[in-house]
């Protein structure tokens, strides 16, 4: 069975400019988060998707950052515009349902200079 | 709110020692708990997981029980390989409430395992 998807991998860009990372969960898992991992620090909660629904979004910082779960199944994180400090790790996972397991992608590396 | 600590690191050791890596957490009623390994390069994989008191996750010779008198549940491995070198993160689920189901990390627990 295939894992989460992410892309890209890595991504660098200039301060100011847009960015956008995708994520193709596990086949069938109805819930999807995306996490915020700084360097030497664990995860934290950006948003989760329950299907197409943003049920939790509290700690996305919504002047830059939007994500988007079209069809309940994929989904794109966007920072529009970057700054220095969302260089970071931005992690994908999904689970079947809310209060099941979480599985996570690799992660996408961005690095805004 | 919820929250976890874990042991600094770096932790270094040579292959075969035993290895404890502690975590204690704090949660407002009965949270589920769990150990994920995240290895160079990869993404944060479930190492193992227990859901309710006295309850004893374990996974490729890794243990943790769930002691919820001393809010702990700490990662034990009695002889590690160099292949267990990553980083570890103990994590907790709450089960009701606000934040049910978020997880809440700590910070990370660098292993380096020498031949």
């Amino acid at each position: 069975e295939a894992g989460v998807v992410q892309s890209p991998r890595y991504k660098i860009i200039e301060k100011k400019q847009p960015v956008a990372f995708w994520c193709n969960p596990i086949s069938g898992h109805n819930t999807l988060y995306w996490y915020l991992q700084n360097l030497g620090q664990g995860p934290e909660l950006l948003i989760r998707y329950e299907n197409e629904e943003a049920v939790d979004d509290s700690q996305l910082p919504k002047d830059r950052f939007s994500a988007e779960r079209l069809k309940g199944v994929d989904s794109t994180l966007k920072i529009q515009p970057a700054e220095l400090g969302d260089s970071a790790v931005y992690l994908c996972a999904s689970s079947l349902d809310v209060a099941d397991t979480q599985y996570f992608g690799p992660g996408t590396r961005l690095t805004v200079l | 709110g919820n929250s976890v600590t874990q042991m600094e690191g770096p932790v270094t050791l040579s292959e075969e020692a035993f290895l404890t890596i502690n975590c204690t957490y704090t949660a407002t009623g009965y949270p589920s708990l769990f150990w994920y390994v995240q290895y160079p390069g990869e993404g944060l994989q479930l190492l193992l997981k227990a859901t309710k008191a006295d309850d004893k996750g374990s996974n490729k010779g890794f243990e943790a029980t769930y002691r919820k008198e001393t809010t702990s549940f700490h990662l034990e491995k009695g002889s590690v390989q160099v292949s267990d070198s990553a980083v570890y993160f103990c994590a907790l689920s709450g089960n009701s409430g606000a934040g049910s189901y978020q997880l809440t990390f700590g910070k990370g627990t660098k292993l380096s395992v020498i031949p």
